[in-house]
């Protein structure tokens, strides 16, 4: 079945440490993106991609870096520059490129929960 | 910036009852898109509506875009427990934008048995 996975599912951070947070996706869309959710809030977006080795910084993309090797991978990393990481991070993917390609619904990773130690 | 906002924020039903959660934005709705989540897991997608007066179903849930598409609505018949969750609402933008989403809050749904 095709799906988009996240790793792993809860993430423990000590403070000065950089984590990284995995989502692979086997739909062969062409967008990714990376938003995370607060308690009582919507989602916010935090780094997006439309295509491989290209990605756009998103509303909250301080503290944050990705990378897009691969059309089905983008990587999350929280760096220690972001003060505040406890969230649950999710990951989704579309097909086309963003309007390009015509509205596309997103599919959306379990998600991971990321804490501080 | 376009904001879309959620209501109620909370709902508690009896099992069998309908419901209606709304959702209003404070710009035109280029798409509107329907996710359920539950808690501590990934969003679910249900239903996208793009034109004005556009309706969809599936099973027992309907949504709406109004005419103006400013304002969307999601309707439960004959609730149950496995409607349960969170429900979400996010706006794509126009053509020639980025291709993600903004979201509303959610609204919280809890069916009692």
């Amino acid at each position: 079945d095709g799906g988009i996975t996240q790793s792993p599912k809860y993430l423990f951070r000590k403070e000065g440490q950089n984590v990284t947070l995995s989502c692979e996706q086997n739909l062969n869309h062409d967008a990714m993106y990376w938003y995370r959710q607060d308690p009582g809030q919507g989602l916010r977006l935090i780094y997006y991609s439309q295509i491989v080795n290209d990605f756009q910084k998103g509303d909250i993309a301080e503290g944050y870096s990705v990378s897009r090797e691969k059309k089905e991978s983008f990587p999350l990393t929280v760096t220690s520059a972001q003060k505040n990481p406890t969230a649950f991070y999710l990951c989704a993917s579309s097909n086309g490129q963003g309007w390009a390609g015509g509205n596309q619904p997103q599919h959306f990773g379990d998600g991971t929960r990321l804490s501080i130690l | 910036s376009q904001e879309l906002e959620q209501s109620p924020q909370s709902l508690i039903v009896q099992e069998g009852k309908n419901l209606t959660i709304n959702c209003t934005s404070s710009k035109t709705l280029y798409g509107l898109y329907w996710y359920k989540q539950k808690y501590g897991e990934g969003l679910i997608f249900l239903m996208m509506l793009q034109k004005g007066g556009e309706e969809k179903s599936h099973e027992k849930i309907t949504a709406k875009l109004d005419e103006k598409k400013q304002q969307s609505s999601l309707h439960i018949t004959a609730s149950q427990p496995s409607h349960a969750g969170i429900y979400l609402c996010g706006a794509g933008g126009p053509r020639g934008s980025q291709g993600n989403l903004i979201f509303g809050k959610g609204t919280k749904l809890s069916v009692k048995p």
